[in-house]
């Protein structure tokens, strides 16, 4: 099946900087999503990015299909950034996940 | 106000128990997904179900069961058979073929 694993998998950052999330997936894809999960275990749907790219305020997404990889960008970050950060794609079965990136953010 | 909803939030059961874990959505999505979460892991599949009556197996089904009688509804047995059930579970929905799945806030799962 599909292999999606992400780097980095633990990041700390200082409140205000940007950081880069890569995603690689071994095999073609329909869909990909980013996912946010807050520290209560909720996971927030970030992106929906099978290809081309996307912003949603201080986030945006670059996924390039034809060389299997997802880029997620964070601006500016804030302490409520804080997290992991999941890609997950699917081709012809249902979502599979990478392990996460870990991110801190320290005001 | 639509959402998927998983009840408890928290629960707590003896070793050699059954217990069935609740997924309900007022999305109208006709596909429902249970995962499970292990600390520091990503989220495994364990069942899906495109269509009410109809369900498959996941990744790691062993020790699971499920049944979709409605539409709008999930549920999820963890068995006595599953030798770690202590976990996070996750209750997804989605538009079938469309791939863009949308989450529950879970069940945390503590077996003793």
């Amino acid at each position: 099946g599909i292999q999606v694993e992400q780097s980095p998998p633990d990041l700390i950052l200082q409140e205000g900087a940007n950081s880069t999330l890569r995603c690689n997936f071994s095999d073609s894809v329909n869909n990909l999503q980013w996912f946010h999960q807050n520290p209560w275990g909720q996971l927030i749907n970030l992106f929906y990015i099978p290809s081309g790219t996307k912003q949603n305020g201080r986030l945006s997404a670059t996924t390039v299909a034809t060389e299997r990889y997802s880029l997620l960008y964070i601006s500016s970050s804030q302490t409520t950034d804080s997290g992991v950060y999941f890609c997950a794609v699917t081709g012809n079965t249902p979502l599979v996940f990478g392990k996460g990136t870990r991110l801190s953010v320290i005001a | 106000d639509g959402g998927i909803t998983q009840s408890p939030k928290y629960l707590f059961r003896k070793e050699g128990q059954n217990v069935t874990l609740s997924c309900e959505q007022n999305l109208n999505h006709d596909a429902m997904y249970w995962y499970r979460q292990d600390p520091g892991q990503g989220l495994r599949l364990i069942y899906y179900s495109q269509i009410v009556n109809d369900f498959q197996k996941g990744d790691i089904a062993e020790g699971y069961s499920v049944s979709r009688e409605k539409k709008e509804s999930f549920p999820l047995t963890v068995t006595s058979a599953q030798k770690n059930p202590t976990a996070f579970y996750l209750c997804a929905s989605s538009i079938p073929g469309q791939g863009h799945q949308y989450f529950g806030p879970g069940t945390r799962l503590t077996v003793t």
